[in-house]
C-alpha cells in the first residue's frame, strides 16, 4: 500500500546544529508540505513543493529550509537548530495542488532542541 | 487572512451518545473547502470528512456527518454512537490553496 513516512520519529539536538527530517511518500504525489504543530497553534505550513525542484514558502518559514529533487522526497533542514524550534513536525502530501484535493499526513517527527 | 477558529479546546461525551464539536472560519472566497481531521494519541492525522463550500448537502461518512452552514460560516462536526476509539484531537481546517488549521478540539470518550 502507499504510505508517506517519516524519520527520525523522535530527535533530541542541541542547539546551533544542523538537522535534517526526512519525509518519504510512495503515493508518487506532486505536492508535499511541511507543517509544525505547537500547543495553541494547531498545525502551520513551514514549507511546500508542487514538484521536482520546487519549494516554496509557508506561513513560518523562517531558519528551515527544504529541496526537492525527485518525487517521493521532501527532506526539511534546520540550519541551526534554535530551542524555538522545538516542536512536532508533520509531512503531508496530495496528488494536485486544487482545493479539492486532500492531503494526507506522516506520522510525525517529536524535534526537541536543547 | 484566513482563519479557523475552534471554540471548544476539550469537550467529553458518553460512549454510544452524540457529540458535536464546533468549527468557524473567516474567508472573503466564495469556493473552498472544508476538513475534519482526527489525531488518535499516536499522532497521525486521520481525514474524517470533507465538504466542498458550493455543495448545500451535508457530507456525511458513516457516523460522522458535518453542519455546514456557509452564511454563517459554521462547520460543525457530529459524531453519533460515539465510541473509545473516536478518542483523540479533531482539527477543522480550511482550504483555498494553503491548508489552515484550527487550535484542535480534544474529544473524551466516557464508558
Amino acid at each position: 500500500d502507499a504510505e508517506i513516512t517519516q524519520s527520525p520519529r523522535h530527535k533530541i539536538t542541541e542547539t546551533g546544529r544542523q538537522v535534517t527530517l526526512a519525509c518519504h511518500q510512495t503515493w508518487n504525489h506532486n505536492n508535499m508540505f511541511w507543517y509544525r504543530q505547537d500547543l495553541g497553534h494547531g498545525l502551520r505550513l513551514i514549507h511546500y513543493s508542487y514538484g521536482v525542484h520546487d519549494t516554496n514558502k509557508g506561513e513560518v518559514s523562517d531558519g528551515y529550509s527544504v529541496s526537492r529533487s525527485n518525487t517521493e522526497d521532501l527532506p526539511l533542514t534546520l540550519e541551526s537548530a534554535a530551542s524555538s524550534q522545538t516542536s512536532v513536525y508533520f509531512c503531508a502530501s496530495s496528488e494536485s495542488s486544487a482545493s479539492t484535493d486532500t492531503q494526507y499526513f506522516g506520522p510525525g517527527t517529536r524535534l526537541t532542541v536543547l | 487572512a484566513q482563519t479557523v477558529t475552534q471554540s471548544q479546546p476539550e469537550m467529553s461525551v458518553q460512549e454510544a451518545e452524540t457529540v458535536t464539536l464546533s468549527c468557524t472560519y473567516d474567508t472573503s472566497e466564495s469556493d473552498y473547502y472544508l476538513f475534519w481531521y482526527k489525531q488518535p494519541p499516536s499522532r497521525q492525522m486521520i481525514l474524517v470528512i470533507r465538504q466542498e463550500a458550493y455543495k448545500q448537502q451535508n457530507a456525511t461518512e458513516n457516523r460522522f456527518s458535518v453542519n455546514f452552514q456557509k452564511a454563517a460560516k459554521s462547520f460543525s462536526l457530529k459524531i453519533s454512537d460515539s465510541q473509545l476509539g473516536d478518542a483523540a484531537m479533531y482539527f477543522c481546517a480550511y482550504r483555498v490553496q494553503k491548508l489552515v488549521f484550527g487550535q484542535g478540539t480534544r474529544l473524551t470518550i466516557n464508558p
